[in-house]
Formats: structure tokens, sequence, C-alpha cells
């Protein structure tokens, strides 16, 4: 049970923002909630990861509600290379036992 | 520092032969997954495992499937007399820590076509 709901699928155009939801409700106190991305036929990509405060890296940016239920991914301007299947996960030590439980993920395509 | 690396890439067997597939970590990381992903499914979690020990099987099917990780080596996925369904693709992916701190490095995974 992955915990997480993500809308099945989105679209973006190319060089726009784009942003992911992710709603994590039942979310615990030590669950960090993290973002991978899968290629077509490719292994999974880390994106970001956090706990309470928003966070930013080189790949994205993710926006994390104050009561923590639920995140945003946010991709700043969407390629072509960002068209991937985005995976919302929430895991922690004393959940699942710290492995990470991936769900369905939502199918980001990009338009030129 | 190379990447996690899994071999082979494409695998194929007959029903009822055994299938192989290694996985070497991250230089300096001592903990493993495995996941598996079938046809136009998502990642489902196999097994964890750190040196020379299983930490969580919990993903893995009770028959034809082990795993291990060796004091010295790659980690191994056995799948024993394999049918159809095994076909998948098997994701390795390893962590220098429990993966909920911190980042998960994957490999390019193993693609399984039993005939």
């Amino acid at each position: 049970d992955a915990k997480t709901t993500q809308p099945n699928s989105m679209e973006s155009n190319e060089e726009e923002p784009v942003h992911l939801p992710c709603n994590h409700s039942t979310i615990s106190g030590t669950d960090y909630i993290h973002w991978y991305r899968q290629l077509p036929s490719q292994g999974p990509e880390y994106v970001i990861h956090g706990l309470t405060s928003n966070v930013n890296n080189r790949m994205a940016s993710l926006a994390i509600a104050e009561d923590r239920k639920s995140s945003t991914l946010i991709l700043h301007r969407a390629t072509l290379r960002d068209a991937a299947v985005y995976y919302c996960i929430r895991g922690g030590r004393y959940n699942q036992g710290g492995k990470l439980i991936f769900g369905q993920g939502t199918e980001l395509s990009v338009k030129p | 520092n190379a990447g996690v690396m899994q071999n082979p890439r494409h695998l194929v067997r007959r029903r009822g032969q055994e299938a192989r597939l290694r996985c070497s970590p991250m230089k300096g990381h001592s903990h493993v997954y495995w996941y598996r992903q079938l046809p136009e499914e998502g990642l489902k979690f196999m097994v964890y495992l750190q040196k020379e020990n299983i930490i969580d099987e919990s993903g893995m099917p009770k028959e034809r499937f082990s795993a291990e990780f060796p004091k010295e080596g790659p980690s191994i996925l056995r799948i024993q007399q394999v049918v159809r369904g095994d076909s998948a693709a098997y994701f390795c992916a390893s962590s220098p820590l429990e993966q909920h701190t911190g980042e998960l490095f994957f490999g390019e995974g193993s693609r399984l076509t039993v005939l």
C-alpha cells in the first residue's frame, strides 16, 4: 500500500512550469516524502526528498504543506526529457521498515 | 564513481530454467534493494539486504525466489524454475544509508523474458 495519491497523468508544454501534486494524508511525523521519476525503459531516478521544509535542488523544488498531508513537485521549466512517470513516496524507519513503496505515479507528457 | 551495475541487461530463459541476476552497488554502499516491474505496472518491492543479511524479504514470492548479498561480490537475485509470469524488469538499488533518509540509486535493470 503506497498510501499516496497522485493523478494518473498530466500534460505540460515545453519550457513551462509543472506542478505535480501528491496527497499523503496519513503521513506520520517521521516519514520523509520522496520523489522519483522513471523515464521510458530506464531505471527510476531520484528527484528530491524532504521532511518538513521546502527543498530545492538542481532538478526541482518540493513544496510541502504545513500540515504535511500533501506536497507538490515543481519542475520550473519542463523539457521534453522530463517526460516520465513521477512517483511520490512516503517512507520512514517506522513505516514499512524503511523501504520505499512505489505507487502508480503520475505520467507526465511534455508537448513541444 | 560508477553507478549501480546490473547484469545481464537482458536475459531469456525457457520455462523451468534458472535465472540469476546480479547487482553491484555503488562503491561504499552497503544497502541493496530489489524491485520488480511487470509489464505496464508499477515497481514492487521485493527484498532489502545488507552485507550478509536479509533485512526485509516481505515482497519476495514464497517459492522459487531467493536473494543474497555476500561479504564479497555482487548481490544475486535467483529465480528457480522460471515461469512466464516471471517475465519482468528487475531493478536493483543501493544506498549508503537506510533509504528513508536519503537518495536511492537505481541500476538500469535486468529484463527477463521467459519463453
